[in-house]
């Protein structure tokens, strides 16, 4: 399986952009990079998610490097309500069911 | 809101005691998972159902035991539970199993094992 690295914590001030960065250094040709978030007490938040280009929805941009070693989630405006864990996770196709989440990054926006 | 529903919200148990978890789904959606979530550790999937059949079943103990009696519904019992079992139980659901499948999370079932 895949594993990714991030970093443990982060911080942001409201209204400038949060880039979250993620590590996937073992990544397979066939494996999609998916961002979710989860906020205190509630259930994970799908964002984003891309194989190779770079992608974009009304929540987030996420940039995949050429080699596909690393990749930013990009929050172009941070709100107080994008205070949460982010998860950064590579789908594993051999295990077909699998999201394997690791412990995420911890992003605060400050007012 | 997701589309997942889960009850009860919060539940508190005795280690002899027994409970159940539901978790329902209104997506239309044919594969349904639980996921264990303990403080400061990451989620964990448990179980996997699709077409109501378990496929798979990540080495958890017997005191756990899940049931899959439609597609829209996905129950896990607890029974003998231990207090390192207290955790946010996390139920999803997806359309197939197939890796490229967003999966949709409920709200999550905080437990607490006396």
């Amino acid at each position: 399986d895949a594993k990714t690295t991030q970093p443990p914590s982060m911080d942001c001030a409201e209204g400038r952009a949060a880039n979250l960065p993620c590590n996937h250094s073992t990544i397979s040709g066939n494996e999609y990079v998916y961002w979710y978030r989860q906020i205190h007490s509630q259930g994970p938040q799908y964002i984003i998610h891309g194989l190779k280009n770079n992608e974009t929805n009304e929540m987030a941009s996420l940039i995949i490097t050429e080699d596909r070693k690393s990749s930013t989630l990009i929050l172009p405006h941070a709100t107080l309500r994008d205070t949460a864990v982010y998860y950064c996770i590579v789908r594993v196709y051999s295990s077909a069911s699998k999201i394997i989440f690791g412990s995420g990054t911890r992003l605060s926006i400050r007012p | 809101e997701t589309g997942v529903t889960q009850t009860p919200r919060h539940l508190v148990m005795g280690m002899t005691n027994k409970k159940s978890l539901k978790c329902e789904q209104h997506l239309g959606h044919n594969a349904m998972y639980w996921y264990k979530q303990s403080a400061k550790k990451p989620l964990e999937l448990m179980f996997v159902y699709s077409l109501e059949e378990r496929v798979e079943n990540n080495s958890v103990p017997s005191r756990f035991s899940p049931e899959c009696p439609n597609s829209s519904h996905l129950f896990l019992h607890l029974h003998t539970l231990q207090p390192e079992d207290s955790a946010l139980y996390l139920c999803a659901s997806s359309q197939g199993v197939d890796p490229y499948n967003e999966q949709f999370f409920g709200p999550g079932t905080r437990l607490t094992v006396l």
